[in-house]
């Protein structure tokens, strides 16, 4: 049984240009969260969703950032016009259920670098 | 404080034990949690608390719980080159389900 999957594992990007970060979660999961890690900060939640709609995006910056969780294919955590600042790794989670015994698990992130 | 705390480094020499602490902000949280990441990977979880318990032990590892002082804290028995690492504390808020971290506690073991 695959874990979450996560690609490109490393992704560089001019500023300005678009970062596409996908998200495949454990089968049998159908709740998919994303997190970003800041140098030397901890993990910061920023949008929870499933399948086709979008539950908690209390963390997900205004501007520039959307995500989305199809009924068919991955989680996708889109970054318009990127600037320095957007330079992280961002983690996926995922989910069978929403309960407190249901721990998340991870995938190995993205670690974007914004040139 | 608004945040769940925890001290950023910890080194210890192997065969030791190890005590990472964490803080945590909200009394009313049900589940307590512990994750790993290893340089490069994702997290992956180690061991979890119910908030009505004192104390679990799994193999090497104890979470102790204090509810009064919102204290948990991951003891780490024997501890060896592979358990270094970065150690997560999160929580889960009273009302919410999804988890909030800690900034991590990097574990050095040297020989």
């Amino acid at each position: 049984n695959a874990g979450v999957m996560q690609n490109p594992r490393h992704l560089v990007r001019r500023r300005g240009q678009e970062a596409r970060l996908r998200c495949s979660p454990m089968k049998g999961h159908s709740h998919v969260y994303w997190y970003r890690q800041l140098p030397e900060e901890g993990l910061k939640f920023m949008v929870y969703l499933q399948k086709e709609n979008i539950i908690d995006e209390s963390g997900m910056p205004k501007e520039r950032f959307s995500a989305e969780f199809p009924k068919e294919g991955p989680s996708i955590l889109r970054i318009q016009q990127v600037v320095r600042g957007d330079s992280a790794a961002y983690f996926c989670a995922s989910s069978p259920d929403i309960s407190y015994n249901s721990p998340l698990h991870f995938g190995n992130g993205t670690r974007l670098t914004v040139t | 404080g608004e945040d769940v705390e925890q001290s950023l480094f910890l080194s210890v020499r192997e065969g030791d034990s190890s005590v990472i602490n964490c803080t945590y902000t909200d009394s009313s949280s049900t589940y307590l949690y512990w994750y790993k990441q290893e340089p490069g990977a994702g997290l992956q979880l180690l061991t979890y608390i119910f908030s009505n318990m004192d104390m679990k032990q799994d193999q090497r590892l104890t979470v102790l719980l204090n509810k009064k002082d919102k204290h948990l804290s991951l003891r780490i028995a024997d501890t060896q080159t592979g358990d270094s690492a970065i150690y997560f504390c999160a929580e889960i808020l009273g009302g919410s389900y999804i988890p909030t971290f800690g900034r991590g506690t990097s574990l050095i073991v040297h020989p």
